[in-house]
């Protein structure tokens, strides 16, 4: 069965940390690999999107990997920010038209 | 950017009652998915539809219908609204049908059924 796991649940870190959300899947045969951010109450905003032939991408203080092989993914934020306290969701897609989400991490940043 | 529209941010409905969710895109996309989201369980897909008075089931269809009439609007209808049905629903559109492409979400609808 296709499934994607992230751990922890949660994580509370003192503003200016550089920290790393991990994201890990069952198949390695997937497609892409999409981070969203998600804040209480609202919807989900998009991040990063990787496809299977990158190792990473990067936007800002963001910056996501991909290892097939191993089955993972990590989101790497540098210098965080008490704005970055947010849920934050890893989906895969493997190939098809639907995307396998994770649970997400909890992630808080205090000042 | 690509906008993706619910119609109401909150709802509270009663048992028994028909409900409908709107949801609407402003980018011409393909694809449109109905989630739901809820504590320790993730967002869980109910319906997609991947062109005009198309749909197909998801993992937890049951209890629910959609409607695509037009391109840019996708309607989630529950017939008949049960407690189990409270959740945050999230809408979401993308580009391509197969192999999906990025998704964009809307804002949620927050249910209760009371």
């Amino acid at each position: 069965k296709q499934e994607v796991t992230q751990i922890p649940a949660a994580l509370s870190v003192p503003e200016g940390e550089n920290l790393v959300l991990n994201c890990s899947f069952t198949d390695s045969a997937i497609y892409n690999l999409q981070w969203f951010r998600q804040d209480p109450g609202k919807g989900l905003t998009s991040l990063l999107l990787i496809q299977s032939s990158q190792r990473e991408q990067t936007s800002g203080r963001l910056n996501a990997s991909l290892d097939k092989s191993s089955g993972r993914s990590t989101l790497y934020i540098a210098a965080s920010q008490p704005g970055d306290s947010a849920t934050y969701l890893c989906a895969v897609n493997w190939g098809t038209d639907k995307l396998i989400f994770g649970t997400g991490t909890r992630l808080q940043v205090f000042p | 950017d690509v906008k993706v529209t619910q119609s109401s941010r909150y709802l509270v409905k009663r048992t028994g009652e028909k409900v409908f969710l709107e949801c609407v895109q402003d980018m011409d996309h393909e694809n449109m998915f109905w989630y739901r989201q809820d504590p320790g369980l993730g967002l869980r897909l109910i319906y997609f539809s991947y062109d005009v008075k198309m749909k197909e089931k998801g993992d937890i269809p049951e209890g629910y219908s959609v409607s695509r009439e037009k391109k840019e609007r996708f309607s989630l209808i529950l017939e008949s609204a049960s407690t189990n049905q409270t959740s945050m629903y999230l809408c979401a559109s993308s580009p391509q049908r197969t192999p999906l492409y990025e998704q964009y979400f809307g804002p949620g609808t927050r249910l209760t059924v009371t």
